[in-house]
C-alpha cells in the first residue's frame, strides 16, 4: 500500500541554524501539506502546496518556514533559522483532491524536531 | 473560525467496556468530518470519515455519525481491547479552503486487560 515517508524521523540542530525536513508524498497526491504537533498540544496546520505554490498558510507559517517540491516527488519544509519553540513533531500529509471521494489525507510518521 | 472540541482524556477502560470520545464542531457549511488515530510512537492513521450529515463513518469496529442537528461526530466502540489504547483526534476539513484539517485536542485512551 502506498504511504507517506518522511526522513529524517529525529533530527536536533542548534538555535539559529537551518534545517530541511524532507517528505515524499503519495505518488498520484496533488495537494500538500505540513502540519506540527508541540508535544502534548494538538496537531497544528502550517501550510498546505498545490500546483506549486502554498494554497493556504496559518499564522505560525511566518517568514521563516518556507516550502518546496524541488523534483516532484519530495516535498520539503524549510526552518531558516530555528528557535526553541520550534521543537515539535512535524508531519506532512498528502491527498489526491478535493472532492468527498477523494478528500482523505494521509500521514507520514513524522520528523522529531529537537532545537537546542 | 472553524474549531473541533474532544472531551479530554486521558480515558482509562477496562478490555471489552464500552467506548464514547465526544466530539463537537463549529464551522459553516458541511465539512468533511474524521476520527485519526495516532498509536505510539507513530503518525497519524484515518480511523473513519464522514461527509455529509447522518453519515456514519466505520472501521474496525468503530463507528461516528456525522450529527448536523448537535454539530457532533462522537466516537464509539462497544467493546475495546488493549491495543486500542492510543491518541483519538477528532478533525473537520472544508474543501473549498484548500483542505486543510482542523484538529481537537486529541483524547488519550488507556484499555487495561
Amino acid at each position: 500500500e502506498p504511504e507517506v515517508t518522511q526522513t529524517p524521523s529525529h533530527q536536533v540542530t542548534q538555535m539559529g541554524q537551518e534545517v530541511i525536513l524532507r517528505c515524499v508524498p503519495i505518488s498520484n497526491h496533488l495537494y500538500f501539506y505540513w502540519y506540527r504537533q508541540i508535544l502534548g498540544q494538538k496537531v497544528e496546520f502550517l501550510v498546505s502546496f498545490y500546483n506549486n505554490e502554498i494554497s493556504e498558510k496559518s499564522e505560525i507559517f511566518d517568514d521563516q518556514f518556507s516550502v518546496e517540491r524541488p523534483d516532484g516527488s519530495n516535498f520539503t519544509l524549510k526552518i531558516r533559522s530555528t528557535k526553541l519553540e520550534d521543537s515539535a513533531m512535524y508531519f506532512c500529509a498528502s491527498r489526491t483532491g478535493l472532492e468527498p471521494s477523494t478528500d482523505t489525507q494521509y500521514f507520514g510518521p513524522g520528523t522529531r524536531l529537537t532545537v537546542l | 473560525g472553524d474549531s473541533v472540541t474532544q472531551m479530554e482524556g486521558p480515558v482509562t477502560l477496562s478490555e471489552e467496556a464500552f467506548l464514547t470520545i465526544n466530539c463537537t464542531y463549529t464551522a459553516t457549511g458541511y465539512p468533511s468530518l474524521f476520527w485519526y488515530v495516532q498509536y505510539p510512537g507513530e503518525g497519524l492513521q484515518l480511523l473513519l470519515k464522514a461527509t455529509k450529515a447522518d453519515d456514519k463513518g466505520s472501521n474496525k469496529g468503530f463507528e461516528a455519525t456525522y450529527r448536523k442537528e448537535t454539530t457532533s461526530f462522537h466516537l464509539e466502540k462497544g467493546s475495546v481491547q488493549v491495543s486500542d489504547s492510543a491518541v483519538y483526534f477528532c478533525a473537520l476539513s472544508r474543501n473549498n479552503q484548500g483542505g486543510k484539517l482542523i484538529f481537537g485536542q486529541g483524547t488519550e485512551l488507556s484499555v487495561k486487560p
